[in-house]
């Protein structure tokens, strides 16, 4: 059973635009919600995180948005660039405990 | 941000030889530490968790016996695959959780070739 439900699978989107990947969970137990960056080839990195006592939280072009009350986050890159190309991953985990990963997107920024 | 690293990177070897993938955080210390598989365009697949001086916690349907794993300091962790085989062959990456910060930091992988 997939804790955390990730969409949509693959994303293309143009130089300057936004590019939105959204999550879901169920347990609501989960109190920490990462994202991870990961190029071919290489281990993810982390992104971003944010816990559930805030709704939004921006770092750079990076922003998560977090809907407790529908159990939903969603990553949102703005000016996407080329090199924001990767897959991007979701996770979920109760504090102290294993993390949950979503099943990944794939970005593509076209020039 | 914290750093693991994982040696060695890329390793070929042939069937039914025993292969040992290490796991450090350098610039923390991990009690716990966790090994994934992925597959290519892939999610990561949680194999074990490993505790510090403690034995290994496996995720269902990976044999213990054959992915071996030993936590032996707050900073290393190994995986060794006995006897690989071809459909071992994947890209083993490990991540190690830093308890100040309640978050996990990956190694960069090591991709496994058995022939």
């Amino acid at each position: 059973q997939q804790q955390v439900k990730q969409s949509p699978q693959s994303l293309i989107v143009q130089k300057g635009g936004i590019s939105i990947i959204n999550c879901a969970y169920e347990n609501t137990a989960f109190d920490y919600f990462p994202w991870y960056q990961q190029f071919p080839g290489k281990g993810p990195a982390l992104l971003i995180a944010i816990r559930p006592d805030v709704s939004e939280k921006k770092e750079g072009r990076f922003t998560i948005s977090f809907n407790k009350s529908a159990k939903q986050f969603s990553l949102h890159i703005m000016d996407s660039q080329p090199g924001d190309s990767a897959t991007y991953f979701c996770a979920a985990t109760p504090t102290g405990n294993q993390f949950y990963f979503g099943t990944g997107t794939s970005l593509t920024v076209i020039p | 941000g914290a750093v693991v690293s994982q040696h060695p990177s890329w390793v070929i070897c042939k069937s039914g030889t025993s292969v040992k993938i290490e796991c450090r955080s350098l610039d923390f210390q991990a009690t716990t530490m966790f090994w994934y598989r992925q597959f290519p365009k892939q999610s990561l697949m949680l194999m074990a968790t490993s505790n510090e001086g403690s034995k290994a916690t496996y995720e269902q349907g990976v044999e213990k016996d054959k992915f071996l794993i030993n936590h032996a300091s707050l900073t290393l962790s190994t995986l060794t695959v006995t006897s690989a085989h071809p459909e071992d062959s994947s890209f083993y990456i490990c991540s190690a959780r830093d308890v100040r910060q309640e978050t996990q930091y990956f190694g960069p992988g090591t991709r496994l070739l058995v022939l």
